[in-house]
């Protein structure tokens, strides 16, 4: 199974950009790159996925690496509210959608 | 707004009792249904795959005896830890998606507490 490797955390101002890397070296052609976030005491909620091209909506952007073995999670402008724990995810077998947590990485936000 | 909303958000109760969380896909119908468990500090765990009208699929180490799933129907999944003990104290989330590599909706998770 295809797994991610992300800093365990990082730190962040408020209103600069963050980027938040995730290694992905044994990725398969068909998995998805999924991203979600973790508020404390709060289920995951989703911010963004893809496959190959970079990926833009109203959270964050997505680059995703030509070989595809790494991808990047860009915050364009950290507000306290994004302090959370960042989970870099691979789709695995594509008709379950199931997904396989990682430890994910820690953001704090510094005012 | 939320689309998948979880029931109760806490349990408190004594070792021995049986308990149901119930999961609610709102706006949409889900036709798969995922149970996950997270301890203080950790990562979320997997434990069950739901489809609507089928049986569950368990994750490796997961008592399918003890962690009962049903999911009778597109909109609702429900989760019942079977004689619940203080190990089995932690925190239940549960997600819907309507399949293939569509993103999941989470809950926000039952605090289940076993005195």
């Amino acid at each position: 199974d295809a797994k991610t490797t992300q800093p365990n955390s990082m730190e962040s101002n408020e209103e600069e950009p963050v980027h938040l890397p995730c290694n992905h070296s044994t990725i398969s052609g068909t998995d998805y790159i999924h991203w979600y976030r973790q508020l404390p005491s709060q289920g995951p909620e989703y911010v963004i996925h893809g496959l190959t091209s970079n990926v833009n909506n109203r959270m964050a952007s997505l680059a995703i690496a030509e070989d595809r073995k790494s991808s990047t999670l860009i915050l364009h402008r950290a507000t306290l509210r994004d302090a959370a724990v960042y989970y870099c995810i691979l789709n695995y077998g594509g008709a379950t959608n199931k997904l396989i947590f990682g430890t994910g990485t820690l953001l704090a936000v510094q005012p | 707004g939320a689309v998948v909303s979880q029931h109760p958000s806490r349990v408190i109760c004594k070792s021995g009792t049986s308990v149901k969380i119930e999961c609610r896909s709102l706006d949409f119908q889900a036709t798969t249904m995922f149970w996950y468990r997270q301890f203080p500090k950790q990562s979320l765990m997997l434990m069950a795959t739901s489809n609507e009208g089928s049986k569950a699929t368990y994750e490796q180490g997961v008592e399918k005896d003890k962690f009962l799933i049903n999911h009778a129907s597109l909109t609702l999944s429900t989760l019942t830890v079977t004689s619940a003990h203080p190990e089995d104290s932690s925190f239940y989330i549960c997600s819907a998606s309507w399949g293939g590599d569509q993103p999941q909706h989470f809950g926000d998770g039952t605090r289940l507490s076993i005195l």
